[in-house]
């Protein structure tokens, strides 16, 4: 099993839909998680850290469920600027390097 | 207050050269990860090292890479008898020791291509 699995899309939405992206982690052990944004050859971006009680920043939503190890990212009213790859990140434990998930794409349609 | 410098960005090599790829932390920062992406493939973690030392090298091929951060100067990553299969996208992030609980912040990559 895969340390971070993605369904790696492409998802292809409408302007102004609502679109979420799931990922699950095979360490039950990992501390810390994150959403990230790629853009088509561009670095990384934190987009978001995800936190046990859920969080939310703007149009974009992230929860985490420990129990089943399965992290969400749901973004609401899309915005063509939306369109990336998508990335789940976790850490396993303490200072030890991030673990990338292959992505999720996403197109957001005009 | 720059980011993480990665030089250069775009790097051409035949095989059988040497390539040598350069990455300055952001300020403050004493830890540095390097990490490769193939073509439609996801981020792989090489390597992680602190001022002078190697921490992890797990994800480090054992023949033709090296990297160092020496006490002075950037973190290189160093890629000997270049290969086609090493053609890919090689990024660098930096963190402090606070830093477990947040992201790193990378570096706009070096895009080596072997001809």
């Amino acid at each position: 099993r895969k340390e971070v699995e993605q369904d790696p899309g492409p998802f292809n939405v409408p302007e102004g839909a609502t679109v979420a992206f799931n990922c699950t982690y095979s360490n039950s052990a990992s501390q810390s998680f994150f959403w990230y944004r790629q853009d088509c050859r561009k670095e990384p971006k934190l987009l978001m850290s995800v936190y046990s009680s859920g969080n939310e920043d703007g149009r974009f939503t992230a929860q985490l469920n420990r129990a089943s190890q399965y992290i969400s990212l749901l973004i609401r009213d899309s915005k063509l600027s939306d369109s990336a790859t998508y990335l789940c990140v976790v850490r396993p434990s303490g200072n030890t390097p991030l673990v990338f998930g292959k992505g999720t794409r996403l197109s957001v349609i005009a | 207050n720059a980011g993480v410098m990665q030089n250069p960005r775009h790097l051409v090599r035949r095989r059988g050269q040497e390539a040598r790829l350069r990455c300055s932390p952001m300020k403050g920062h004493s830890h540095v990860y390097w990490y490769r992406q193939l073509p439609e493939e996801g981020l792989k973690f090489m390597v992680y090292l602190q001022k002078e030392n190697i921490i992890d090298e797990s994800g480090m091929p054992k023949e033709r890479f090296s990297a160092e951060f020496p006490k002075e100067g950037p973190s290189i990553l160093r890629i000997q008898q270049v290969v086609r299969g090493d053609s890919a996208a090689y990024f660098c992030a930096s963190s402090d020791l606070t830093a477990s609980n947040y992201g790193y912040t990378f570096g706009s990559g070096t895009r080596l291509t072997v001809v």
